[in-house]
């Protein structure tokens, strides 16, 4: 069963607002990513970290920032909110290991700015 | 670039056999991975090959050719609840992202 949590489960918000996205994980894994996906679309890498202090933009421009001051916890913040924004955020970890390559994804994070 | 295609929709029959198709364009391959999700849900991990030959995991299989650049998940025994979107991913170096495919949806008929 992996550990990886994501608050809140729904987010409602009026354009201009600054919100932050929780994401934590207990398995102590070192890589950690953060994807945006619309409803049975692909998935997006936005952000991603390879440990402490470490964080590094993904394929997707992204308005959003992030950090890493704690093994087990990604947050994501996005400054200013816009209706373009509205989407699934979804935050994964892994210890990526070669031979054992599996990313947990944590439960997601719907976001509908007004 | 890097490029991962595999077919966006996939029918199959309950009880029948079906093979999802990913070939891929990457600068390096280090190995490839399936995962499965459900409408409204969180992707979760299938399997993962990083040399060439088939891994089998109960009803589900996948196979790897590095050669080719292609691979394939193998779902036998087809269930309903199986109806799902499957995603094909390279992890391009040991410490790189992963990249995902645009994901594969099946629908399984009664």
């Amino acid at each position: 069963e992996a550990d990886i949590y994501q608050t809140p489960r729904y987010l409602v918000i009026g354009t201009g607002k600054k919100i932050t996205l929780e994401c934590s994980q207990t398995m102590g894994h070192d890589k950690m990513y953060w994807y945006q996906q619309d409803p049975g679309m692909e998935l997006h890498l936005i952000h991603y970290s390879y440990g402490v202090n470490s964080t590094e933009k993904g394929d997707l421009s992204s308005e959003s920032t992030v950090s890493r001051i704690r093994t087990e916890h990604f947050p994501l913040t996005l400054e200013s909110a816009r209706p373009s924004h509205t989407s699934q955020y979804l935050c994964a970890s892994s210890s990526g290991t070669g031979f054992s390559d599996t990313q947990y994804f944590g439960p997601g994070t719907r976001l509908t700015v007004l | 670039g890097q490029s991962l295609e595999q077919p966006s929709e996939v029918t199959a029959v309950e009880g029948a056999i079906v093979q999802i198709n990913c070939t891929y364009q990457t600068s390096g391959f280090y190995g490839l991975s399936w995962y499965q999700q459900h409408d409204g849900g969180a992707p979760t991990f299938l399997s993962y090959n990083a040399l060439d030959g088939l891994e089998e995991t109960g009803r589900f299989s996948s196979f790897l050719s590095r050669s080719d650049s292609y691979g394939y998940l193998l779902l036998q025994e087809l269930q309903m609840k199986d109806s799902a979107s499957y995603f094909c991913a390279v992890r391009v170096a040991r410490d790189d992202k992963i990249i995902f495919g645009k994901g594969t949806r099946l629908h399984i008929l009664p």
